[in-house]
């Protein structure tokens, strides 16, 4: 498996329900992100939580880190028909100021 | 105002060109990056420049070479281009290379070899 791993690949849920995504990754990291990619365009940066942090919170988004399990979980609540994008974390690798991304989840947010 | 901009969006051109794209971002950042996207979405770093300085060069063939003339641009030729490189390219950039920091993506460079 490579690092950065999501699931699920593809996720489709009606207007208002949670998003909940996961992201497994191999390596100790500084850092773990999660960034947004509509279709057709660049990534947007969403939120960080670095690795002394367990949670985090961003408006409707909630993050949460667990180094011991070398993953993250990214839940978006009452989603939005807006909120439909690939959804990606990306850690930073100790000592080595790369970051490796992870291969994505397809969110689909029914209206 | 674009923070990351790349050009050209889209390029289409055969086997064996030569070609360049470039990349310049107006947010007073040290680091760039050039990632490549397949066609799986699969997102992996190629490169990374901070201050001009090349910090990252990822296993990416010789055929790829980029050149930051400055802190603000970092361009990327590619030479003798193959099917393979078929892909959307992406340039981001970060305020440093310290950890924690955010990236700023451009919106890509689509490239098709025919």
């Amino acid at each position: 498996s490579q690092q950065g791993e999501e699931d699920p690949q593809a996720l489709s849920i009606q207007e208002g329900e949670n998003a909940t995504m996961n992201c497994s990754y191999k390596t100790s990291i500084n850092n773990l992100q999660w960034y947004r990619q509509n279709s057709g365009r660049g990534l947007v940066h969403l939120i960080l939580i670095r690795s002394n942090e367990r949670e985090k919170h961003s408006g409707r988004l909630r993050v949460t880190l667990d180094t011991s399990k070398k993953s993250s979980s990214l839940l978006i609540t009452a989603s939005r028909a807006a909120d439909t994008a690939s959804y990606f974390c990306a850690t930073e690798v100790t000592g080595t100021y790369k970051y490796i991304f992870g291969t994505g989840t397809r969110l689909k947010v029914l209206a | 105002d674009t923070a990351v901009s790349q050009t050209p969006k889209y390029l289409v051109t055969q086997m064996g060109n030569d070609k360049s794209i470039k990349c310049e971002q107006n947010l007073g950042h040290d680091t760039m990056y050039w990632y490549k996207q397949d066609s799986k979405k699969f997102l992996k770093i190629m490169f990374s420049y901070n201050n001009k300085e090349l910090i990252i060069n990822e296993t990416v063939p010789n055929r790829f070479s980029p050149k930051s003339p400055d802190k603000a641009h970092l361009n990327l030729h590619i030479n003798s281009l193959e099917l393979g490189d078929s892909a959307v390219y992406f340039c981001a950039s970060s305020p440093s290379l310290r950890d924690s920091s955010e990236q700023y993506f451009g919106p890509g460079t689509r490239l098709t070899v025919t």
